[in-house]
């Protein structure tokens, strides 16, 4: 069965830093992966997703994020974090025909140190 | 830019009461997806529908929720009757059929079961 994992629950970084949220996958195709972002009380906004073709893929907000199939992972980075940048993010992998299906981590909340 | 609208925003009612979310999908996605989000948690799909007929409704407490998407455009779920444990964030969610499919969210309704 597809499952995501976010070992990190909480993560704090002071605002400058760098910041590498982890994500972990389990799906037996080659997945659709998705990163979004959910400010409190908020829906959920897209960061950035990978479906194909180049690994390191760009997203907004000045996030990237690096598939690699050997450790089945799906890292979220940001060279520099910003204080706005404080808020939940959830990695998820899109399962079934055309990633119909989306299967979610149980998110990592990022604060900012100021 | 074109955004998945759902009201209210919050809702409060006491247990044993009957509560209804609306979404209105962006404007020529054929799939929508109604979300429960647990606080802490990241969400789970409860139904999801390709045009007027549901796909997946396998999460979906039947005994007590119903969701109907009639003339394949908008969509109400219905929680009757609440109970406590369903206090939850309700997203609605909605995406093309065409290629990789790729969510976006609306703001969701906070329910608060009393």
């Amino acid at each position: 069965a597809q499952s995501v994992t976010q070992p990190d629950i909480h993560i704090t970084v002071s605002e400058g830093a760098s910041l590498e949220l982890r994500c972990n996958y389990s799906y037996g195709a080659t997945p659709y992966l998705f990163w979004y972002v959910q400010s409190p009380g908020q829906g959920l906004q897209l960061l950035l997703k990978y479906f194909s073709g180049d690994t390191l893929v760009q997203g907004i907000k000045g996030f990237e994020a690096e598939f690699k199939r050997s450790q089945s992972s799906f890292n979220l980075r940001k060279p520099s974090v910003h204080w706005s940048d404080a808020a939940e993010y959830f990695c998820a992998v899109g399962a079934g025909n055309s990633a119909s299906k989306i299967i979610f981590g149980s998110g990592t909340r990022l604060s900012i140190r100021p | 830019e074109a955004e998945v609208a759902q009201s209210p925003r919050y809702k409060i009612t006491e247990k044993s009461q009957a509560v209804a979310f609306w979404c209105d999908p962006i404007s020529g996605h054929a799939t929508l997806y109604w979300y429960r989000q647990i606080l802490g948690q990241g969400p789970e799909l409860l139904v999801q529908f390709q045009d007027e007929s549901v796909v997946d409704d396998s999460q979906l407490p039947k005994d007590r929720f119903s969701a109907e998407r009639l003339k394949g455009v908008d969509s109400t779920l219905k929680i009757q009757p609440a109970e406590l444990g369903d206090s939850a964030m309700y997203l609605c969610a909605s995406g093309t059929t065409s290629g990789a499919n790729t969510q976006y969210f609306g703001p969701g309704t906070r329910l608060t079961v009393l």
